[in-house]
């Protein structure tokens, strides 16, 4: 079974310029997650999708960062325009909707804002 | 608002030797409790996890957890250490009534041969 699918793995952009991110969570997993990942820290979570439906997005800054699953399926995670400050790995997490459910991890795409 | 504490940013033991990586969690009402492994560049796995039941939690490769309620620690635990068990280990907690996890600020665990 295929994990959790997210691309690019690495991205090098100049600051003010836009950059989007793609997940692919795994078969059958309702819940979908966008955490970020600073270094040295733990992942905090931006947007939480159950469905098609964001159910938290309260951590997410909407005036430059925005996401979509519109078929309740793949994610994608857009930052317009990039600070510097984004820097970091942005994970993308899926579960069964369910409160006990672990959470599944793609490897992460590394964002270096020059 | 929930919270996770991982008061050790690294922790250094001899293989064979067993390990203890600590977690302690602040949350409204009964908890469930995650441990997860990070590998370098690479997203996090899941280890174990407390929903209910038995206080002692085994998981992947050999690790178990212990819950603890009054100290409100859910300390991570494996008898015998491996070089290969070294990495980043991430505790998080999520309270029964709702889909976040918070997680901790991880620690760093060195196995030396």
């Amino acid at each position: 079974e295929a994990g959790v699918v997210q691309s690019p793995r690495y991205k090098i952009i100049e600051k003010k310029q836009p950059v989007a991110f793609w997940c692919n969570p795994i078969s059958g997993h309702n819940t979908l997650y966008w955490y970020l990942q600073n270094l040295g820290q733990g992942p905090e979570l931006l947007i939480r999708y159950e469905n098609e439906e964001a159910v938290d997005d309260s951590q997410l800054p909407k005036d430059r960062f925005s996401a979509e699953r519109l078929k309740g399926v793949d994610s994608t995670l857009k930052i317009q325009p990039a600070e510097l400050g984004d820097s970091a790995v942005y994970l993308c997490a899926s579960s069964q909707s369910t409160n006990t459910g672990e959470l599944f991890f793609g490897e992460g795409s590394r964002l270096t804002v020059l | 608002a929930q919270s996770v504490a991982q008061p050790e940013d690294q922790v250094n033991v001899a293989e064979g030797n067993p390990l203890t990586v600590k977690c302690t969690y602040s949350v409204s009402g009964n908890p469930y409790l995650f441990w997860y492994v990070q590998y370098p560049n690479r997203g996090l796995q899941f280890l174990l996890k407390y929903i209910t039941g038995d206080n002692l939690v085994k998981g992947s490769y050999g690790f178990e957890a212990e819950f603890n309620k009054s100290q409100t620690s859910f300390h991570l635990k494996k008898p015998s250490a491996l070089v290969s068990d070294s990495a980043l280990y991430f505790c998080a907690v999520r309270p029964t009534n709702a889909g976040k996890s918070t997680f901790g600020d991880g620690t760093t665990l060195t196995v030396k041969p």
